[in-house]
C-alpha cells in the first residue's frame, strides 16, 4: 500500500518570492509521482510528473519538482511566484505493478499567494 | 467531447434518497475513473472501469455505492439511502487507456453533492 503526506496545508508567501511545496510518500513498490493543481471551482489539472529518467522534472508555469528516492520525497518548488498560482496542490503516487493508474493524493497544499 | 464532462455540477438530497451523478469522458478514452473528495482533503480513489467492467472496485466505501459503465464510455456513480457523511466533491477521469493513465488524467470539474 502507498500513503502520502504533504507536510504543510497551508503556504502564504508573497508574490515574486520562491516557494517550495512538500511531500514525502511511503510506498513498498516502485512509484510515479504526480503533482496536481486545482483552482478555485474547477478540476484537478496535472502540473507535472515523474516516471523515470532524469529526478529532476519540469512542468507547467514554471513549477519544477526533484523526486529524491533515499528521502522519499518530491517537493514542487517555483522560483517566483504569482497572485495566479494561488490555487490547492494535491501530490500522488501511483504504483507501477498493478498498472491501473490509480492515484493515492495526499491531503493537498493552500498555496496563498499575496501581492 | 473536448473534456470531461460531469453532471449535474451541484446535486442537494435529502438523507435517505437516491441519487445518480454521471461522467461523460473525453471520447475514445477506454479508462475511467471516479474520486471523492471531502471538504479540506485530497481525493479518495472509489473505483476503476477498463471499457465497460469495473477493473478494480476497493475504493467503494460500503454496499450503497455502485457505478456501471455499460456501453465503455458514458459512466453512472449511484448511492443508495444517502447519508450526510457522503456530501463531497465526486471526480470523475479518464485516459485513452490503462498505460497511458500513468501519464496522468484529465479530469472533470466534479459533482458536489450535498446531503440535508
Amino acid at each position: 500500500a502507498q500513503s502520502v503526506t504533504q507536510l504543510d496545508s497551508q503556504v502564504p508567501v508573497f508574490e515574486e518570492a520562491p516557494v517550495e511545496l512538500r511531500c514525502n510518500y511511503s510506498s513498498s513498490v516502485s512509484v510515479y509521482l504526480f503533482w496536481y493543481v486545482q483552482y478555485p471551482n474547477q478540476g484537478l489539472q496535472l502540473l507535472l510528473k515523474y516516471l523515470s529518467g532524469s529526478t529532476l522534472v519540469k512542468g507547467i508555469n514554471g513549477f519544477e519538482a526533484e523526486f529524491n528516492k533515499s528521502q522519499t520525497s518530491f517537493h514542487l518548488r517555483k522560483p517566483s511566484v504569482h497572485i495566479s498560482d494561488t490555487a490547492e496542490y494535491f501530490c500522488a503516487v501511483s504504483d507501477i505493478i498493478s498498472n491501473t493508474g490509480k492515484l493515492i493524493f495526499g491531503q493537498g497544499t493552500t498555496l496563498q499567494v499575496k501581492p | 467531447g473536448a473534456g470531461v464532462s460531469q453532471t449535474p455540477s451541484n446535486k442537494v438530497t435529502e438523507k435517505g434518497k437516491y441519487v445518480e451523478l454521471r461522467c461523460d469522458p473525453i471520447s475514445g478514452h477506454t479508462a475511467l475513473y471516479w474520486y471523492r473528495q471531502s471538504l479540506g482533503q485530497g481525493p479518495e480513489f472509489l473505483i476503476y472501469f477498463q471499457g465497460t467492467g469495473a477493473a478494480d472496485d476497493s475504493g467503494l466505501p460500503n454496499d450503497r455505492f455502485f457505478a456501471v459503465r455499460p456501453e465503455g464510455s458514458v459512466s453512472t456513480l449511484k448511492i443508495q439511502r444517502t447519508e450526510r457523511g457522503d456530501s463531497a466533491v465526486y471526480l470523475c477521469a479518464s485516459s485513452l487507456s490503462p498505460k497511458r493513465a500513468r501519464e496522468g488524467y484529465t479530469f472533470g470539474s466534479g459533482t458536489r453533492l450535498t446531503v440535508v
